[in-house]
């Protein structure tokens, strides 16, 4: 099984609708994020927590909420989807040690989000 | 400006080419300097970390940091079509800040056989 689970893996819904992505992982890491990935943009931060209490936007958090149910589980909600919201979208997870010093996120395998 | 500006490619070699994938900065505050690779339909993997400038050898890979320039670069020697991916080069400040990471677009590399 991954270390870090992304469901669903792929998603079609239509302008207006709320949808949620959810994200779960093993590795005991405290540090999780969501990051979009659109065509000749990169990856981009939407939201990162450090732990069940501690949530921070990111570079690109408007029109996304999240919630951190657990250490192991954070969920990413469009309330109201729009097209430009068509991208895919990682889950990432970090050691607090470790991760400062190398940059070393674990990713999921992505949810292909597609908003018409 | 783009904080950091990477060729998207795509870039097609021969095996056993080598390779070099680079990047441009303007944030002279990034200390540490990361290259992920990421296969078609997965999630990007962290292949190699540098902090400040230098170099640093891992196998087939080389991962260069010119401070001084703000330039980054990736050799990869005797390429593989293993080594087919989109490569990513990301960066982050120091202190309170790093846990951030900046990332460039990506360069689509084909190793053919």
């Amino acid at each position: 099984d991954a270390d870090v689970t992304q469901t669903p893996r792929n998603r079609i819904t239509k302008t207006g609708k709320r949808i949620m992505l959810e994200c779960s992982q093993t590795k005991g890491h405290d540090r999780m994020y969501w990051y979009r990935q659109d065509p000749g943009l990169g990856l981009r931060l939407i939201y990162y927590s450090f732990d069940v209490k501690d949530i921070n936007k990111g570079e690109i958090s408007d029109g996304y909420s999240v919630s951190r149910q657990a250490q192991a589980k954070f969920s990413l909600s469009l309330e109201s989807a729009i097209p430009n919201q068509t991208a895919l979208y990682f889950c990432a997870t970090s050691d607090r040690q470790r991760g400062v010093r190398t940059g070393e996120l674990f990713f999921g395998e992505g949810s292909r989000l597609t908003v018409l | 400006q783009k904080e950091v500006e990477q060729d998207p490619g795509p870039l097609s070699v021969p095996e056993g080419a080598i390779v070099s994938l680079n990047c441009t900065y303007s944030n002279s505050a990034f200390q540490y300097f990361m290259w992920y690779r990421q296969y078609s339909r997965k999630g990007p993997e962290l292949l190699m970390y540098t902090y400040s400038s230098g170099n640093k050898e891992d196998g087939r890979f080389t991962a260069q940091v010119d401070k001084s320039s703000k330039y980054i670069s990736l050799f990869i020697r005797d390429s593989q079509p293993s080594d087919s991916a989109t490569y990513l080069c990301a960066m982050s400040l120091s202190g309170a800040g790093s846990y951030q990471l900046t990332f460039g677009k990506g360069t689509k590399l084909s190793v053919i056989p």
